[in-house]
């Protein structure tokens, strides 16, 4: 079956520093990946996609890169903020298994000033 | 455009009780989707509708149900409440006629609690 294992957190940060949640996925098929981010008392936010194999996905300073080699989608930033303080969610689409979602356990990422 | 909207954002029941949640999802989406969300187990899918139909499952008994109105509404149904169920219930809507890429973009849920 299709699973996602995300770097377990809390990882805290302060303000400036450089992120990275690791992510890793097993999928049959080609999948197409996923982040999500939650800020507390919400839903789920689309963050970024990408589709296939060395697509870079980015959105407000984030970026990820679709590695089929290593099956891997890490999370990067260059410099967070305190407004970055949420749970991020790596996820996954399989060919084979419709319009569901497959997450990962989710990272929490705590910034402080 | 407005987001997905879900109704009601609080709610408490009791064990042995029924509930039924709502989704409204984003104008011109037909596919609808529902989550599980709990601090033990996660994100977990629970199922998809597209035009009125159950697309697709997951694992979760049949106490949960769900249906799909004509509008893409969708309502989701959970009888014979247990303590387990307590849980953000997460709707996401999608464009998706077919499989992979498209984004789901999901509602601010419905935190179901059962005492």
């Amino acid at each position: 079956g299709n699973s996602v294992t995300q770097m377990e957190g809390p990882v805290t940060l302060s303000e400036e520093a450089f992120l990275t949640i690791n992510c890793t996925y097993t999928a049959t098929g080609y999948p197409s990946l996923f982040w999500y981010v939650q800020y507390p008392g919400e839903g789920l936010q689309l963050l970024l996609k990408a589709t296939k194999a060395d697509d870079k996905g980015s959105n407000k300073g984030f970026e990820a890169t679709y590695r089929k080699e290593t099956t891997s989608f890490h999370l990067e930033k260059g410099s967070v903020q305190v407004s970055d303080s949420a749970v991020y969610f790596c996820a996954l689409i399989s060919p084979n298994a419709g319009n569901m979602l497959t997450f990962g356990g989710g990272t929490r990422l705590m910034v402080k000033p | 455009k407005a987001g997905v909207t879900q109704t009601p954002r609080y709610l408490i029941k009791t064990r042995g009780q029924q509930v039924t949640l709502s989704c409204s999802p984003i104008s011109g989406h037909r596919s609808v989707s529902w989550y599980q969300q709990t601090p033990g187990q996660g994100l977990q899918f629970l199922f998809e509708y597209f035009s009125e139909t159950q697309r697709n499952k997951g694992n979760f008994p049949g106490r949960f149900s769900g249906r799909q109105f004509s509008n893409s509404r969708s309502e989701m149904n959970v009888s014979t409440l247990e303590l387990g169920d307590s849980a953000l219930y997460l709707c996401a809507s999608s464009l998706a006629a077919t499989e992979l890429s498209y984004e789901q973009y999901f509602g601010p849920g419905t935190r179901l609690t059962v005492t």
